[in-house]
């Protein structure tokens, strides 16, 4: 089945360093691919996502490339803010039904101190 | 405007309880879903309606039963809460085959 493996945190960085968080999938056919973020106390809101290979998604000074050959969509910010501190989540949707289900990874907890 | 909202926030309750969790959706999409995460954050689906039709059912025990009235609201009922039922429980909504958005959550604790 499909699956979804990010790298294990969490991750603690000073402000303005550079971010990048490692996804990796494994899934049939051609997925899209999702980054969400999770703020303290929040719900999930939607980072960036890309529908195809090569597609790259960004959103707030974060990215990420949809990479076929080597299945990955790792995120990276070039500076990140202590307002990036939150838990992020690499996500798939299937490309198998119009319905189909998001499978996520673990989850990573960023923390950016001043 | 709240696009996709839940009641309630928070709920706390006793063992063996019956309880319901309430999601409503004002996007317009057909299709809604429930998630459950638990205390180390992972986030795994229970549910799926498309046009108030189950589409997805996750191996979630039968103790847990959605409800879909029409294809804003999709709700959650759960009867015998048990411990391992303490979670926080996410109501998302998307167009057919589309990116899926979601509510703010309701943290449940069962003691």
């Amino acid at each position: 089945g499909d699956s979804v493996t990010q790298m294990e945190g969490p991750v603690t960085l000073s402000e303005e360093a550079f971010l990048t968080i490692n996804c990796t999938y494994t899934a049939t056919g051609y997925p899209s691919l999702f980054w969400y973020v999770q703020y303290p106390g929040e719900g999930l809101q939607l980072l960036l996502k890309a529908t195809k290979a090569d597609d790259k998604g960004s959103n707030k000074g974060f990215e990420a490339t949809y990479r076929k050959e080597t299945t990955s969509f790792h995120l990276e910010k070039g500076s990140v803010q202590v307002s990036d501190s939150a838990v992020y989540f690499c996500a798939l949707r299937g490309n198998t039904g119009a319905n189909s289900k998001l499978t996520f990874g673990k989850g990573i907890t960023l923390s950016v101190r001043p | 405007d709240t696009a996709v909202s839940q009641t309630p926030k928070y709920l706390v309750t006793q063992m063996g309880n019956d309880k319901s969790i309430k999601c409503e959706q004002n996007l317009g999409h057909d299709t809604m879903y429930w998630y459950k995460q638990d205390s180390k954050k992972f986030l795994k689906i229970m549910f799926s309606y498309n046009n108030k039709e189950l589409i997805i059912n996750e191996t979630v025990p039968n103790r847990f039963s959605p409800k879909s009235p029409d294809k804003a609201h999709l709700n959650l009922h759960i009867n015998s809460l048990e411990l391992g039922d303490s979670a926080v429980y996410f109501c998302a909504s998307s167009p057919s085959g589309s990116t899926q958005y979601f509510g703010p959550g309701t943290r449940l604790l069962v003691l």
